[in-house]
């Protein structure tokens, strides 16, 4: 059973580009989030989306930021006209849902680098 | 909103020795779960230990087991034996009783674990 798989592992954008994240959660999984991690930073909830569904976006930035979880493929993350801001690691995480405690597991990360 | 708090940027041990790491936490709800993942530099986050509020008994995993004081809002990390790939970055993550299924959790900034020879 192939855990959750995130690329691409390294990203490197210009300003002003978009950065498309991908996250392929693990099998039997319905639940995605994504966190980022800022350097010297703990991870920081961004967004927590179902199938077709964004559950709590309460982390997302407001402007140039956005996910989405299709019935079919993995959840994506774009976040557009990038800006060395945003240079950080990008985790996602699944989990089965229905209260599965610490059933949830995490991803390799996505290195994103603007610029 | 809750907190959570690593005072320790950085701490070292020696290969067997023990060492623990500090976490706390801020919270108004009585009902939480407590959580020590390990980040080594392959970046993949593993958890290592899990602790439920509402049990008194302090959660162990091998080597690893933790000190909850709920009262203190403290739960801090205890690795005996400590061996080279122990080494990693050790964050503290904190998560409310379940609300729709999130699983959604709040980390502190870690602790840097070096393990010398």
């Amino acid at each position: 059973n192939a855990g959750v798989m995130q690329n691409p592992r390294h990203l490197v954008r210009r300003r002003g580009q978009e950065a498309r994240l991908r996250c392929s959660p693990m099998k039997g999984h319905s639940h995605v989030y994504w966190y980022r991690q800022l350097p010297e930073e703990g991870l920081k909830f961004m967004v927590y989306l179902q199938k077709e569904n964004i559950i709590d976006e309460s982390g997302m930035p407001k402007e140039r930021f956005s996910a989405e979880f299709p019935k079919e493929g993995p959840s994506i993350l774009r976040i557009q006209q990038v800006v060395r801001g945003d240079s950080a690691a990008y985790f996602c995480a699944s989990s089965p849902g229905l209260g599965s405690g610490e059933k949830l597991f995490f991803g390799s990360g996505t290195q994103l680098s603007v610029l | 909103a809750q907190t959570v708090t690593q005072s320790q940027p950085e701490m070292s041990v020696q290969e067997a020795e023990t060492v623990t790491l500090s976490c706390t936490y801020d919270t108004s709800e009585s009902d939480y779960y407590l959580f020590w993942y390990k980040q080594p530099p392959s970046r993949q986050m593993i958890l290592v230990i899990r602790q439920e509020a509402y049990k008194q008994q302090n959660a162990t995993e091998n080597r690893f087991s933790v000190n909850f004081q709920k009262a203190a809002k403290s739960f801090s990390l205890k690795i005996s034996d400590s061996q080279l790939g122990d080494a990693a970055m050790y964050f503290c993550a904190y998560r409310s009783p379940t609300q729709g299924g999130s699983e959604k959790l709040v980390f502190g900034k870690g602790t840097k674990l070096t393990v010398n020879p």
